[in-house]
């Protein structure tokens, strides 16, 4: 069954502790993105990468982090620096000349 | 800079009424424009995606956008709607660099 898995579906963060949520595809889609959504903001871009161990800043990549040493994984860790973390995360994959994103079902990190 | 609005934050319809939402972007003579939807605490599913041809796009769930380049356009409608539609709807363009923007969203309610 092939599509964009996440997880964990929940995750708490303590202040000063980072943090990873993971972002798997088995779409052998060569792009993968990360966004940020905030309550009446829309879909915010963290970081993107178009081909494995290349990766680009999007809008909002200070305090996040990530890797690309697969093609089916980018996981995204958020830092100690990102003091406003709370918020619900969105991984997306596109492989095709339509460039048309397929999204994961997202991960809600919350700050205890 | 790109930029992709849509004027409604929130709409409010009886079931079995029609619908449309509105949204306008801001670059390209030939643009790439998605529509997609977002149930609560999920993901975002793809409803329809129009790319160059036919300018009314038919998607899933009954679904149909209208691409009008003299406006700017890509309004999304459905000619009867259903207590399950109600959700959140976003409008993106891409800008052919592999990324998308993302109006801020529509919040479709429906009273039964």
């Amino acid at each position: 069954d092939g599509g964009i898995t996440q997880s964990p579906k929940y995750l708490f963060r303590k202040e000063g502790q980072n943090v990873t949520l993971s972002c798997e595809q088995n779409l052998n889609h060569d792009a993968m993105y990360w966004y940020r959504q905030d309550p009446g903001q829309g879909l915010r871009l963290i970081y993107y990468s178009q081909i494995v161990n290349d990766f680009q800043k999007g809008d909002i990549a200070e305090g996040y982090s990530v890797s690309r040493e697969k093609k089916e994984s980018f996981p995204l860790t958020v830092t100690s620096a990102q003091k406003n973390p709370t918020a619900f995360y969105l991984c997306a994959s596109s492989g095709d000349s339509s460039e048309t994103q397929y999204f994961g079902p997202g991960t809600r990190l919350l700050v205890l | 800079a790109q930029s992709v609005t849509q004027p409604d934050i929130h709409i409010t319809v009886s079931e079995g009424a029609s619908l449309e939402l509105r949204c306008n972007y801001s670059y390209g003579a030939t643009p790439y424009l998605f529509w997609y939807v977002q149930s609560p605490g999920q993901g975002l599913q793809l409803l329809l995606k129009y790319f160059s041809g036919d300018t009314l796009v038919q998607g899933i769930k009954g679904f149909e956008a209208e691409f009008k380049r003299s406006q700017s356009s890509f309004n999304l409608r459905k000619p009867s709607v259903h207590w399950s539609d109600a959700a959140e709807y976003f409008c993106a363009e891409g800008n052919q660099g592999g990324k998308l923007i993302f109006g801020q969203g529509t919040e479709l309610s429906v009273k039964p």
